[in-house]
């Protein structure tokens, strides 16, 4: 596609619930990062993708967040048990290697009610 | 660990107006700057960047010089326009190191009038 596309554009959910949030990146980008912003803040890195392997997961806050990109294009952030702290707005980028300049989707509003 | 400060908002302006916006940085090494913006409804837009001391980005009127001996990247334009009305967020990366990963400051938001 044209560009980072994310789905869904939002998503209401309750607690405890699970959630899935997709990104399908530029075609063609090796690297592939998931960024969540909450609100008045800037956005805070979560992990990142090289191919299909997770290079960097180091910024997740804890093990109700997972992500995967078995195939090396599309990526899938999961959350589970989710919490009200979890709403935010989950961005993805991608770029064509970590040399290069990120590309945003416009992201996924998460609200935990 | 690396962080981005820049000043906190709301800024507003009339039109025409000269625009700064201060963005320091902590980090090790030499990492590259960027100026990111977040128009009403749309996703972070790479607005400028630049990758060593003494560059100067540059896009849409707006400029930022890389300063490493004050570890700043402030945002200029000399005369903003309402269309400027927007987020705009300061980021460091460090692109010669796997994963670049990108640190933002908060944002800070524009509101240009005519």
């Amino acid at each position: 596609g044209a560009g980072v596309s994310q789905t869904p554009s939002n998503k209401v959910t309750e607690k405890g619930k699970y959630v899935e949030l997709r990104c399908d990146p530029i075609s063609g980008h090796t690297a592939l990062y998931w960024y969540r912003q909450s609100l008045g803040q800037g956005p805070e890195f979560l992990i990142y993708f090289q191919g299909t392997g997770a290079a960097d997961d180091s910024g997740l806050p804890n093990d109700r967040f997972f992500a995967v990109r078995p195939e090396g294009s599309v990526s899938t952030l999961k959350i589970q048990r989710t919490e009200r702290g979890d709403s935010a707005v989950y961005l993805c980028a991608s770029s064509l290697d970590t040399n290069t300049e990120a590309f945003f989707g416009q992201g996924t509003r998460l609200t935990v009610v | 660990g690396d962080s981005v400060t820049q000043m906190e908002g709301p800024v507003t302006l009339s039109e025409e107006a000269f625009l700064t916006i201060n963005c320091t940085y902590t980090a090790t090494g030499y990492p590259s700057l960027f100026w990111y913006v977040q128009y009403p409804g749309e996703g972070l837009q790479l607005l400028l960047k630049a990758t060593k001391a003494d560059d100067k980005g540059s896009n849409k009127g707006f400029e930022a010089t890389y300063r490493k001996e004050t570890t700043s990247f402030h945002l200029e334009k000399g005369s903003v326009q309402v269309s400027d009305s927007a987020v705009y967020f300061c980021a460091l990366g460090h692109y010669n190191q796997a994963g670049t990963a990108l640190i933002f400051g908060k944002g800070t938001t524009l509101s240009v009038s005519s």
